[in-house]
């Protein structure tokens, strides 16, 4: 059974400083590992999205990599700024016709003028 | 302006009442999905539509119900069987371009149980 965890639960840093969160899969038979973004009360943004095949992606300040083979992914995040406060969502898509996302809890961050 | 819409942002039930959320897309997309967002808990999936008039339970399907009638649309009723509705439900469309495939989310649901 697919399950998906993320470390740390909660991080709060201050502005300007790099951080890396963390996101570990115990099956890498998957399809793709995302990022997401989640603002309290609102929906989720995506941020990145990785192919099993692909090894790391960035968008700007945000670098998410992917080592499927230790079931693995690392979201960097340079820079911090405030208003990059917000709960941060990793999921993965199990690979096969039936290609539901399965989700871990979370990082909580908050990034301090 | 395309996105996905749901309303209302909150819903108020009464016991025994069936309430019904509505969900609505205009980005084309073949794929819709329902969540339930509980604290402390990951996104638990309810029901998901991969095409119009067909629709498969998901992990928590018990005490809720969906219809897939039109493409757009994608609403879901949580009936009187569901005990704990209280969550914040979220709902999302996908369309698989390629080997890419994202969800795109709405601004969600709270329900709130009187």
């Amino acid at each position: 059974k697919q399950e998906v965890t993320q470390i740390p639960a909660a991080l709060s840093v201050p502005e300007g400083e790099n951080l890396v969160l963390n996101c570990s899969f115990t099956d890498s038979a998957i399809y793709n590992l995302q990022w997401f973004r989640q603002d309290p009360g609102k929906g989720l943004t995506s941020l990145l999205l990785i192919q099993s095949s692909q090894r790391e992606q960035t968008s700007g300040r945000l670098n998410a990599s992917l080592d499927k083979s230790s079931g693995r992914s690392t979201l960097y995040i340079a820079a911090s700024q405030p208003g990059d406060s917000a709960t941060y969502l990793c999921a993965v898509t199990r690979a096969g016709n039936n290609r539901k996302l399965i989700w871990g809890l979370g990082t909580s961050l908050a990034v301090n003028p | 302006d395309g996105g996905i819409t749901q309303s209302p942002k909150y819903l108020f039930r009464k016991e025994g009442q069936n309430v019904t959320l509505s969900c609505e897309q205009n980005l084309n997309h073949d794929a819709m999905y329902w969540y339930r967002q509980d604290p402390g808990q990951g996104l638990r999936l309810i029901y998901y539509s991969q095409i119009v008039n067909d629709f498969q339970k998901g992990d928590i399907a018990e005490g809720y119900s969906v219809s897939r009638e039109k493409k757009e649309s994608f609403p879901l009723t949580v009936t009187s069987a569901q005990k704990n509705p209280t969550a914040f439900y979220l709902c999302a469309s996908s369309i698989r371009s390629g080997t890419q495939e994202t969800q795109y989310f709405g601004p969600g649901t709270r329900l709130l149980v009187l």
